[in-house]
């Protein structure tokens, strides 16, 4: 079995100050690392995505992440974050070889000016 | 061009209702899926349909009946409602072996 651990629930910063969203993920198979991110009121749409290749993978918006196999994390990272960042991040696996996304619990990304 | 759409987006009903949701998706995918997304934000799979075959049915009640017409359609609808069935409903597809899920909008199910 699969599970998914985000270690902050809640992550307030300020605007353009750097954040790092923190991603464990538990698995006997080996796995792809996908983040998704929710706006308020909105269905989730994919951040970015490790399937294979450079461990550090990057989306349009400035985010990236790093696949780590050795402590098994896929951090999100972003240098300077934006009030429109606002919004629950959430970091997720599917197993190799089966098609349904294992999610972690969210953490609530909160931009202050 | 909306990629894959849910109705209703709100839905209030009151215990013991049968109520259904539906999905449709525009991008051609062959696999369908529903979560559920509890108070907390947590989200888990319900179930996956592949060319309109049943592939994934977590630990669901049976009062949980997905129906995929065709591979663009995947409805959901639940029996006896409970309040514990208050929850967000996703609807979501890919393509087999692209990994990438598209999700709609989302049903926001409130049981009183």
């Amino acid at each position: 079995a699969q599970s998914v651990t985000q270690l902050d629930s809640q992550v307030p910063v300020f605007e353009e100050a750097p954040v790092e969203l923190r991603c464990n993920y538990s698995s006997s198979v080996s796995v792809y690392l996908f983040w998704y991110v929710q706006y308020p009121n909105q269905g989730l749409q994919l951040l970015l995505k490790y399937l294979s290749g450079s461990t550090l993978v990057e989306s349009i918006n400035g985010f990236e992440a790093e696949f780590n196999k050795s402590q098994t994390s896929f951090h999100l990272r972003k240098p300077s974050v934006h009030i429109s960042d606002t919004a629950e991040y959430f970091c997720a696996v599917i197993p190799r070889g089966a098609q349904k996304l294992v999610f972690g619990q969210g953490t609530r990304l909160t931009i202050n000016p | 061009d909306t990629a894959v759409s849910q109705t209703p987006k709100y839905l209030v009903t009151q215990m013991g209702n049968d109520k259904s949701i539906k999905c449709e998706q525009n991008l051609g995918h062959d696999t369908m899926y529903w979560y559920k997304q509890d108070s907390k934000k947590f989200l888990k799979i319900m179930f996956s349909y592949n060319n309109k075959e049943l592939i994934i049915n977590e630990t669901v009640p049976n009062r949980f009946s997905p129906k995929s017409p065709d591979k663009a359609h995947l409805n959901l609808h639940i029996n006896s409602l409970e309040l514990g069935d208050s929850a967000v409903y996703f609807c979501a597809s890919s393509q087999v072996q692209t990994y990438e899920q598209y999700f709609g909008p989302g049903t926001r199910l409130t049981v009183t």
